[in-house]
């Protein structure tokens, strides 16, 4: 089966300063990379996604980029806010069949004003 | 749309009882999941639906049992507790059809095994 591993599982950045989550996986048949965010309590939200048939994508502040032939995938956040402290997942989906989603471990961030 | 709804929010439970955690959506979702959450394993996932009478198990299925009997609920049932499904359960659905694979969580419950 499909395998995400996150790197790091931690990280600590001044107001202002970027952000970048590494992930990578084992799956060349995944199609789909979501980044989901998990405030403090609460359930995990989509923040960003890219498909296999994208190298890049933007969305104002976020942006993630996919290399298939390496099989990495990185979230960058830039201008970090102290609201960007959350918890950040990958994962990684095979859109055929039941759609099963592969999480990440997480990346705990904390964004110090 | 109230989204996917859990209850309860928390709950402790003795070694050996049993309990069954709801969930519920109102987005006509045909994917249904459960996945636990433990510190430094990120989201596991437990069990699966694709629509009403289907289920399927996923990564960590043993010690719960599912049903689907309707599209808007997907209750997850622990048949006898044990302290290592202490953890914080996520239900999550999905449109599941087309390019629509955006997963929609709930709040979680966080459950203790004592």
């Amino acid at each position: 089966g499909e395998n995400v591993e996150q790197h790091p599982s931690t990280l600590s950045v001044q107001e202002g300063d970027s952000a970048v989550i590494k992930c990578t996986y084992s799956d060349s048949a995944s199609n789909y990379f979501p980044w989901y965010k998990q405030e403090l309590g609460k359930g995990p939200q989509l923040i960003i996604d890219i498909r296999s048939n994208v190298g890049e994508k933007k969305d104002q502040r976020i942006a993630v980029t996919l290399n298939k032939t390496a099989k990495h995938f990185s979230l960058h956040i830039t201008e970090t806010q102290p609201e960007d402290s959350a918890v950040y997942f990958c994962a990684a989906l095979n859109s055929g069949g039941y759609q099963k989603v592969t999480f990440g471990i997480g990346t705990k961030l904390q964004v110090i004003p | 749309n109230a989204g996917v709804t859990q209850t309860p929010k928390f709950q402790v439970l003795k070694t050996g009882q049993s309990m069954t955690l709801q969930c519920a959506q109102d987005m006509n979702h045909e994917y249904m999941s459960w996945y636990r959450q433990d510190p430094g394993m990120g989201l596991r996932l437990i069990h699966y639906s694709v629509g009403a009478g289907i289920t399927d198990q996923g990564e960590v299925p043993n010690g719960y049992n599912v049903s689907r009997s309707t599209t808007e609920d997907f209750p997850l049932r622990l048949l006898s507790a044990a302290p290592s499904q202490t953890s914080v359960y996520f239900c999550a659905s999905s449109l599941g059809s087309g390019n629509a694979y955006e997963q929609y969580f709930g709040p979680g419950t966080r459950l203790t095994v004592t």
